[in-house]
């Protein structure tokens, strides 16, 4: 079936570092993909997406591009924020499908 | 919109008692599920409903977990009797059929402590 393999956390920045995290996906055909953001005590939202192969989803000064070759969405940003300070998740959803699979999520914590 | 809503936010019980959770989907989506998560399992998808009809309820842990959706703006999950090992925060979430690619929406949550 379907998995999502994220890096294990928690990911310790400074402020104003860069952040990658990375995430790997198994899937038959070509899947979307999503990452989401859980912000303390509120659920989960999704922060982008890119529905292709080479597709680069933005949002907020994060980014991923859809790597199919790598079956690879990793997020980046230039520069975090304190506010960044967060649980991420990365998701695919199957063609055709619309359940779907979370990776078990990355904590983000950003020291001023 | 409102977005997802769940009710309560919070809800403290002792062992043995029933705990009912509350939701309100997006309106005109027409997938709900429900999810829980703990630090151990982290995001586990109990169970999903397409117009109002549960599809999939193989993520329900034991019979003591029952959902229903009795229409297109109403979901409850109920643990009857409920037990610490329940202790978790559930989410509602709701999506629609009309894109393939569109995110689910997530509620806030319901926090949940059995003692």
């Amino acid at each position: 079936g379907d998995s999502v393999t994220q890096m294990e956390g928690p990911v310790t920045l400074s402020e104003e570092a860069f952040l990658t995290i990375n995430c790997t996906y198994t899937a038959t055909g070509y899947p979307s993909l999503f990452w989401y953001v859980q912000y303390p005590g509120e659920g989960l939202q999704l922060l982008l997406k890119a529905t292709k192969a080479d597709d680069k989803g933005s949002n907020k000064g994060f980014e991923a591009t859809y790597r199919k070759e790598t079956t690879s969405f990793h997020l980046e940003k230039g520069s975090v924020q304190v506010s960044d300070s967060a649980v991420y998740f990365c998701a695919i959803k199957a063609p055709g499908s619309y359940i779907p699979t979370f990776g078990r999520g990355t904590s983000l914590i950003v020291h001023p | 919109d409102a977005g997802v809503i769940q009710s309560p936010r919070h809800e403290v019980t002792e062992m043995g008692q029933e705990v009912t959770l509350r939701c309100k989907p997006i309106s005109g989506h027409d997938y709900l599920f429900w999810y829980r998560q703990t630090m151990m399992r982290g995001l586990e998808l109990l169970i999903y409903f397409n117009n109002n009809v549960p599809i999939d309820d193989s993520g329900m842990p034991e019979d003591r977990f029952s959902a229903k959706m009795p229409n297109a703006s109403f979901s409850t999950l109920k643990i009857q009797p409920s037990e610490p090992r329940d202790s978790a925060v559930y989410f509602c979430a709701s999506g629609s059929t009309d894109s393939g690619n569109s995110p689910l929406h997530f509620g806030n949550g319901t926090r949940l402590t059995v003692t």
